[in-house]
């Protein structure tokens, strides 16, 4: 059975304080890991997905990183705007019973002006 | 191109009721998936809908049913609601069972009381 484990729960920071968010996951067979935004009473809103171990992408003052065992999400110099939950999820496919997302619990980032 | 839609986005029901929720698919997509969310939680698979048929099922008893149309879209019905049952509901779509990605719509937030 996958299992995803986030770490810290929560992160405090201040405007600009650059800082990682950890995934860390066990799978039978990586088929993609994601990560997503989640703002308070609303969906998860898609970020990135990675499939490979090396594998690297960017988006503004995010990046996401992937190794065999884990992914981080560094954000540099982050905004007040940026202050949300931070979900990760590892897909889990087969042919017979379709596909999932397995998520962890979630980082609560709040970064303070 | 519209995304994900569901309604309503809150209900609230007395426990032993039974409860409708609704989900529009993103435009061009053909599979439907329901998460569970509880409060503080990463949401919970409950089951995918591709082609109009189940194509793979969480750890939810079957009380927790769904049907998909053809048009994709989606409802998930609960029966005998329990005060467990409150959560964040979520529908994602996605293209081929989901290997590619999930856009996720907003939720229904029921609360059972």
């Amino acid at each position: 059975e996958d299992q995803v484990t986030q770490s810290p729960e929560a992160l405090r920071l201040q405007e600009g304080e650059s800082s990682s968010l950890n995934c860390s996951y066990t799978v039978s067979g990586l088929r993609g890991l994601f990560w997503y935004r989640q703002d308070p009473g609303k969906g998860p809103e898609f970020l990135f997905t990675l499939y490979s171990a090396g594998e690297e992408k960017e988006k503004e003052r995010l990046k996401a990183t992937l190794t065999k065992k884990e992914s981080f999400l560094h954000i540099t110099a982050p905004k007040p705007e940026d202050s949300a939950t931070y979900l990760c999820a590892v897909l889990d496919s087969t042919e017979t019973s379709g596909s999932r997302l397995t998520f962890g619990e979630g980082t609560q980032l709040t970064v303070n002006p | 191109e519209t995304g994900v839609t569901q309604s309503p986005t809150h209900l609230i029901k007395t426990r032993g009721q039974q409860v409708t929720l609704r989900c529009s698919s993103q435009s061009g997509h053909n599979t439907v998936s329901w998460y569970q969310q509880a409060l503080g939680q990463g949401p919970q698979f409950i089951f995918q809908y591709y082609r109009e048929e189940e194509n793979g099922r969480g750890n939810f008893p079957p009380r927790f049913s769904g049907l998909q149309f053809p048009n994709y879209s989606s409802e998930l019905n609960v029966n005998a609601l329990e005060l467990d049952d409150s959560a964040l509901y979520l529908c994602a779509s996605s293209l081929s069972r989901g290997f590619y990605g999930y856009t996720f719509g907003s939720g229904t937030r029921l609360t059972v009381v």
